[in-house]
């Protein structure tokens, strides 16, 4: 079955730095790879999601890059900002019917003021 | 919007009790899912189902069963909880169909004594 590996674990970065988080997948059929963002005590929030026939996809300071051929997905977080202090899980889901996804251990981003 | 509403935040039970854990979602989406989130492990899939009276066992299905009697209900039962089954437990539901994300209920976080 599908295996997700997610690094860092934790990332610290100053206010107006960048952030990446990058996943790997193993199943090369899986074909669309969502990030959720789950700040303390809420429940987890999509921000971005890529399709396989895509090999970036940016929403203002977030983008996600996707390398099919490596098996491996990133997520950038420019301009980071104190309230994007959270944990980010990435996650990985064949296009199929009934099919769930698999989720990375996450990663828990501290923007620092 | 989608809702995913769980029915307690937080729940205290006693080893052995049989314990009910109940997610309703308002988009009549046919698939539906609870997880187990542990820090540094993520959130790990215990069951899913993909339609009424249908289930399948997730990642970690030990100690858990399901119901889904009505396509917004999906309930988690601990046969007779243990202290291990102290955790974060997350309901999501997902439309059938491609690229489409999963959507999360708040969470119960079920301590069990």
């Amino acid at each position: 079955g599908e295996n997700v590996e997610q690094h860092p674990s934790t990332l610290s970065v100053q206010e107006g730095d960048s952030a990446v988080i990058k996943c790997t997948y193993s199943d090369s059929a899986s074909n669309y790879f969502p990030w959720y963002k789950q700040e303390l005590g809420k429940r987890p929030q999509l921000i971005i999601d890529i399709r396989s026939n895509v090999g970036e996809k940016k929403d203002q300071r977030i983008a996600v890059t996707l390398n099919k051929t490596a098996k491996h997905f990133s997520l950038h977080i420019t301009e980071t900002q104190p309230e994007d202090s959270a944990v980010y899980f990435c996650a990985a889901s064949p296009d199929n019917y009934g099919q769930n996804f698999v989720f990375g251990p996450g990663t828990r981003l501290s923007v620092l003021p | 919007d989608v809702k995913v509403t769980q029915s307690s935040r937080y729940l205290v039970k006693r080893t052995g009790e049989k314990v009910f854990l109940e997610c309703v979602q308002d988009m009549d989406h046919e698939n539906m899912f609870w997880y187990r989130q542990d820090p540094g492990l993520g959130l790990r899939l215990i069951y899913f189902s993909y339609d009424v009276k249908m289930k399948e066992k997730g990642d970690i299905p030990e100690g858990y069963s399901v119901s889904r009697e009505k396509k917004e209900r999906f309930s988690l039962i601990l046969e007779s909880a243990s202290t291990n089954q102290t955790s974060m437990y997350l309901c999501a539901s997902r439309v059938t169909g491609g690229h489409q994300p999963q959507h999360f209920g708040d969470g119960t976080r079920l301590s069990i004594l």
